[in-house]
């Protein structure tokens, strides 16, 4: 089946460093979400990206698709202790079912 | 415009009960997805449901767990003859129209389910 890899499992960083986490897909992939979930909550949609080679920002956040579309990755510019949580990369199967699949997400910890 | 609702936030079972998951989507959402979420673990995907009927089940456990979406009313997890293993946090995402177009999923606040 569809298998999504997600890595670093974790990453500490001083605040103000930049931290990045990047999704490889088994398959290829008929787009990619990004969701963040903090300590105790709920995974909240972040973006979606939809065409081979897509970038896009969102302030300090900048999403990247591969030309392949089956890899895919998350920069954070000058992290700040608001980041903390983990943020977890969903692949929808290109002509496949309906569900996401999830990466196991990387837990993102800002040291102050 | 309230978020996809999930009751109860906290559920407490012991082995053999059964427990009872609900889930309310978004106004004007008719897709709603069912996904499991163990301690430090991603999400796994397990039904995919739209009014009155089952889309996917295909991640759902073939034993004692069943799901449905009334025409009316909310989405229902349930969980026979519970065990320990069972015990996670259970996610309701819905989604106004099929996911493969591009439609993102809005996620319910869960039901964290404990099984002593």
């Amino acid at each position: 089946g569809q298998q999504v890899m997600q890595i670093p499992q974790y990453q500490h960083v001083q605040e103000g460093e930049d931290f990045t986490t990047y999704c490889n897909s088994s398959t290829t992939l008929s787009n990619i979400q990004w969701y963040k979930q903090r300590p105790g909550g709920h995974p909240v949609f972040l973006i979606q990206l939809v065409k081979s080679g897509e970038v896009k920002k969102q302030k300090r956040l900048t999403f990247q698709f591969g030309e392949a579309k089956k890899n895919s990755s998350l920069h954070i510019t000058a992290t700040q202790t608001t980041d903390v949580g983990t943020y977890f990369c969903a692949g929808l199967k290109f002509g496949g079912s309906y569900q996401l699949t999830f990466g196991k997400g990387t837990k993102l910890s800002v040291i102050p | 415009n309230a978020g996809v609702m999930q009751n109860p936030r906290h559920l407490v079972r012991r082995r053999g009960q059964e427990a009872r998951l609900r889930c309310s989507p978004m106004k004007g959402h008719s897709h709603v997805y069912w996904y499991r979420q163990l301690p430090e673990e991603g999400l796994k995907f397990m039904v995919y449901l739209q009014k009155e009927n089952i889309i996917d089940e295909s991640g759902m456990p073939k034993e004692r767990f069943s799901a449905e979406f009334p025409k009316e009313g909310p989405s229902i997890l349930r969980i026979q003859q519970v065990v320990r293993g069972d015990s996670a946090a259970y996610f309701c995402a819905s989604s106004p129209r099929l996911a493969e177009l591009q439609e993102t999923q809005y996620f319910g606040p869960g039901t964290r389910l404990l099984v002593l």
